[in-house]
């Protein structure tokens, strides 16, 4: 059983670019939530979607969007790159009502 | 929304002591509490959760204990070894009725080394 894929592993961008992340959920699982995790801190929740909807946002600036697809995929889109976007990026899927979230490795994005 | 305090890192151990890494938390509800470990270069593994009160939550050889009364979920291992090294994190997640189960409050995570 695979469990939750991210695409590419490493990724980098110049500043003012845009850039489109990867997630294919584990198996099973209906709901994608994306994270940020700069060097050294905890991940901070970015937004989750669930039927294709963003349900919920954290506290990302526009730039950063989203989008699933009807097979539960899911990618992050980061439009006018700055610096401070540098981070791993992690992706992370549940089933409703399971609270278990399965994290990817990660996409490690640096903007230069 | 929720918040969690971890106890600050690194924390550096020899082979076979005893951790312990102190999470605090605040929530509203009846959350959901989980240790994640994140290995370095890698992203976050479930270690072990816990879904109400006084439950317990075990996996490979760590615990941890769900008390309310304390708003507390203390990660715990009687012997670690080097292969524990990692960074370890605390985090609540809103209860499930509330339908956003899988959105996470990380805190800053504590850095663990074991050395021999």
């Amino acid at each position: 059983d695979a469990g939750v894929t991210q695409s590419p592993t490493h990724l980098i961008k110049t500043r003012g670019q845009q850039v489109t992340l990867r997630c294919s959920p584990k198996s099973g699982h209906d709901t994608v939530s994306w994270y940020q995790q700069a060097l050294g801190q905890g991940p901070q929740f970015i937004f989750q979607y669930y039927e294709e909807e963003e349900r919920q946002r954290g506290n990302f600036p526009d730039r950063f969007s989203g989008h699933q697809f009807p097979n539960y995929s899911s990618e992050l889109n980061v439009n006018a790159l700055l610096l401070g976007d540098s981070a791993l990026y992690l992706c992370a899927s549940t089933v409703v009502p399971e609270t278990e979230a399965f994290f990817g490795q990660g996409t490690r994005l640096t903007v230069v | 929304g929720n918040s969690v305090t971890q106890m600050e890192g690194p924390v550096t151990l020899s082979e076979e002591a005893f951790l312990t890494i102190n999470c605090t938390y605040t929530a509203t509800g009846y959350p959901s509490l989980f240790w994640y470990v994140q290995y370095p270069g890698e992203g976050l593994q479930l270690l072990l959760k816990a879904t109400k009160a006084d439950d317990k939550g075990s996996n490979k050889g760590f615990e941890a204990t769900y008390r309310k009364e304390t708003t507390s979920f203390h990660l715990e291992k009687g012997s670690v070894q080097v292969s524990d090294s990692a960074v370890y994190f605390c985090a609540p997640s809103p209860p499930q009725y509330t339908g956003t189960a899988s959105k996470l409050t990380f805190g800053t995570g504590t850095r663990l080394q074991v050395t021999l």
